[in-house]
């Protein structure tokens, strides 16, 4: 089955740095969401991405469909606390009867 | 109340017991789901529901039963869990499903599960 490659797993990073992660996929995917894990919550839906190539913001939060349609990466400008969470991609293929496959999760930590 | 709700947020039970995880939306949605997350693995879909009736189960054991009375409702019956099966099982909705991806899913904040 398709399966998506999340990186990294974790990051340690300082309030006010960049933060990058990315996913990839060995088939090609038609969709891609990023969402944020809350600790003790649901995932929540950041930014969803329907076209190869396309660029999509959401205040500090950059994300990218890959031209090749089987990667994406997320970027979190000037980090703070509240950004820390568990970041997880998700993908669904072609067809849109393909289930919406989810990567392992990119836990983030910010120290103030 | 808004969103997608589950109760209980923690639940212990033993290996002989019986309980249900429930799970009511208020979006409107007609997909439900029933995911299991499990420590450093991703996140794995156990039941899908469309319109009240079930259109896929991912070979989940049959300790596992879902039961979807109405849209708005979704029920995980458990019985004779094995101390694996402790884990976060979330509830999410969608507008329909499978083409429905625009607004991606709704989840739950989950039922943290621990088999004893």
């Amino acid at each position: 089955g398709q399966q998506l490659n999340q990186s990294p797993q974790s990051m340690f990073i300082q309030e006010g740095e960049d933060v990058s992660m990315n996913c990839t996929s060995s088939s090609i995917f038609n969709t891609w969401l990023w969402y944020k894990q809350d600790p003790g919550e649901g995932p929540v839906l950041l930014i969803a991405l329907y076209k190869a190539g396309e660029l999509t913001s959401n205040g500090r939060l950059t994300a990218q469909f890959g031209i090749t349609r089987k990667d994406s990466f997320l970027n979190i400008s000037a980090s703070i606390p509240s950004d820390v969470g568990i970041y997880f991609c998700a993908g669904q293929g072609q067809g849109g009867s393909e289930k919406l496959v989810f990567g392992k999760g990119t836990k983030l930590t910010v120290n103030p | 109340e808004t969103g997608v709700t589950q109760t209980p947020r923690h639940l212990v039970m033993g290996m002989t017991n019986k309980k249900s995880l429930k799970c009511e939306q208020h979006l409107g949605h007609n997909a439900m789901y029933w995911y299991k997350q499990s420590a450093k693995k991703p996140l794995e879909l156990m039941f899908v529901y469309s319109l009240e009736e079930r259109v896929e189960n991912n070979s989940v054991p049959s300790r596992f039963s879902p039961e979807c009375p109405n849209s708005s409702h979704l029920f995980l019956h458990l019985h004779t869990l094995q101390p694996e099966d402790s884990a976060l099982y979330l509830c999410a909705s969608s507008q329909d499903v499978p083409r429905d991806l625009g607004y991606g899913y709704t989840f739950g904040s989950g039922t943290r599960l621990t088999v004893v």
